[in-house]
């Protein structure tokens, strides 16, 4: 398809477990993010590629998150050891260019439950 | 922590109504968008605005940036069931990489 794909779309984890979010930008983009939202509130940002560098990850809530994008396409997001409070949709994003108001592309997301 | 505050977070109207959504910051942002989310899928973009006391209308939606470009608001005309949604603001900030979105208005139309 033309636009931003995730997957899973759905995943449930226990306590303890690592998950890997996948996120196929739409080709050609420039920039990826990922944002965390919780249920009801507007997404929070985590990080930021632009092509294979991680320009931003200052939105990271702890080191049990990690994000790659190695050939500055497909990015995944790695959460180790989930805890409850990790339960969220994670929405990837991606734009032709970066910055000067470039407009966002949104994924569906996956939606984490942590039990 | 947002740095942009939504009001009024939850709105229930009636079919034909008019409505106004706020979004408020005490930050200065070079941009402001407005997104509409719908229920298991991202936000998508309807606008965004640039300049200081800019007002851009999209059918029956008409967006306006403050002019000190700290504040926003988004006014419906006459709703409509379809435009039922989570809205959410979100600004840019000169050398800032992400966009900041705001805490989000669910709108539900009443047929």
């Amino acid at each position: 398809g033309a636009g931003v794909s995730q997957s899973p779309r759905y995943k449930v984890a226990k306590r303890g477990q690592d998950v890997a979010l996948r996120c196929d930008p739409i080709s050609g983009h420039v920039s990826l993010f990922w944002y965390q939202q919780a249920l009801g509130q507007g997404p929070e940002f985590l990080t930021y590629f632009q092509n294979e560098a991680q320009l931003d990850k200052s939105g990271l809530p702890s080191d049990r998150f990690f994000a790659e994008r190695p050939e500055g396409s497909v990015s995944t997001l790695k959460i180790q050891r989930t805890q409850q409070e990790d339960s969220a949709v994670y929405l990837c994003a991606s734009s032709f260019r970066a910055g000067d108001n470039s407009p966002l592309h949104f994924g569906n997301g996956t939606r984490l439950t942590v039990t | 922590t947002q740095l942009l505050e939504q009001s009024p977070q939850f709105l229930s109207i009636q079919e034909g109504e008019n409505l106004t959504v706020y979004c408020n910051s005490s930050s200065v942002f070079s941009s402001l968008q407005w997104y509409r989310q719908e229920p298991g899928e991202g936000p998508v973009l309807l606008v965004t605005v640039v300049t200081g006391g800019e007002v851009k209308k999209l059918k029956r939606l008409t967006f306006q940036f403050g002019d000190a470009r700290k504040d926003s608001s988004l006014h419906i005309t006459a709703a409509q069931p379809g435009d039922t949604g989570l809205y959410l603001c979100a600004g840019e900030q000169t050398g800032a990489n992400n966009l900041f979105f705001g805490t989000g208005t669910r709108l539900t139309v009443i047929p």
